[in-house]
C-alpha cells in the first residue's frame, strides 16, 4: 500500500494548457516537497511547503497543501515543452522522520 | 561542479555477478542516501548514513551492501546479482538528517541479464 496517491500516472497535453496534479494520502505530514526529474537525471526539488492551507507560486507553477497536511496540488498555467518530466510529491511523516516518495505523474507537453 | 556524482552511469552485467556503485557530495553534508527507483517511476529508500553511521536500513535483501569511508561518500555493493535488481539507483545527500532538501545524483542504470 502506498502512502502517497499520485493523479493523473500519466498527462499529454498541447503547449498552452493548465494541468494539475495531485498528491494525497491518509497520513498527515510535517511537510511536503515536489520534485520533478527529467530523462536521465536526479530529482530536482521544486518546493517544500510545511504549513497547512499553505501556497507558494513558482513562476507558472503553484503548490499548494491540504489544510488537514495529507494531502498537496500542482497546478501549472499555461504549460510549455519545457515542463516536460516526471513530478514527484515527498511527504515528511509526522513521527517517522521519513520521507515518502508518491509514484510520480509523467507529464509531456507538446508544441 | 557537480554536487552529488556517482558512477558509474550504466551498469550491465550478469546475473550472479557482484557489483559495486560509488557516490560523492562536494556539499559539505552530513546525511547520504541510497534509493531505488523502479521501471514505474517509483523512488524507494534504501539505507541512510549520517556521519559515517546507518540510521535509515529499509527491508533490503543483505546482499545490498552500503559503506560510508567518510561523511562525504556513500558506496554501494551488491552480491550475487538478481533480474529483480535492475533499476536505476539514486544517490542523494541532505544537509540534515531530517529530510529536508535532498540533492540527488543523476543515477546508476542497473541492467541485470
Amino acid at each position: 500500500t502506498q502512502l502517497l496517491e499520485q493523479s493523473p500516472q500519466f498527462l499529454s497535453i498541447q503547449e498552452g494548457e493548465n494541468l494539475t496534479v495531485y498528491c494525497n494520502s491518509s497520513s498527515v505530514f510535517s511537510s511536503l516537497q515536489w520534485y520533478r526529474q527529467e530523462p536521465g537525471e536526479g530529482p530536482v526539488l521544486l518546493v517544500t511547503v510545511v504549513t497547512g492551507g499553505e501556497v507558494k507560486k513558482l513562476k507558472r507553477l503553484t503548490f499548494q497543501f491540504g489544510d488537514a497536511r495529507k494531502d498537496s496540488s500542482l497546478h501549472i498555467t499555461a504549460a510549455q515543452p519545457g515542463d516536460t518530466g516526471l513530478y514527484l510529491c515527498a511527504g515528511v511523516t509526522e513521527y517517522g522522520n521519513k520521507l515518502v516518495f508518491g509514484a510520480g505523474t509523467i507529464l509531456r507537453v507538446k508544441s | 561542479d557537480t554536487a552529488v556524482s556517482q558512477t558509474p552511469k550504466y551498469l550491465v552485467t550478469q546475473m550472479g555477478n557482484d557489483k559495486s556503485i560509488k557516490c560523492e557530495q562536494n556539499l559539505g553534508h552530513d546525511t547520504m542516501y541510497w534509493y531505488k527507483q523502479d521501471s514505474k517511476k517509483f523512488l524507494k529508500i534504501m539505507f541512510s548514513y549520517n556521519n559515517k553511521e546507518l540510521i535509515i536500513n529499509e527491508t533490503v535483501p543483505n546482499r545490498f551492501s552500503p559503506k560510508s569511508p567518510d561523511k562525504a561518500h556513500l558506496n554501494l555493493h551488491i552480491n550475487s546479482l538478481e533480474l529483480g535488481d535492475s533499476a536505476v539507483y539514486f544517490c542523494a545527500s541532505t544537509q540534515r538528517s531530517r529530510n529536508e532538501k535532498l540533492f540527488f545524483g543523476s543515477g546508476t542504470q542497473l541492467s541485470v541479464l
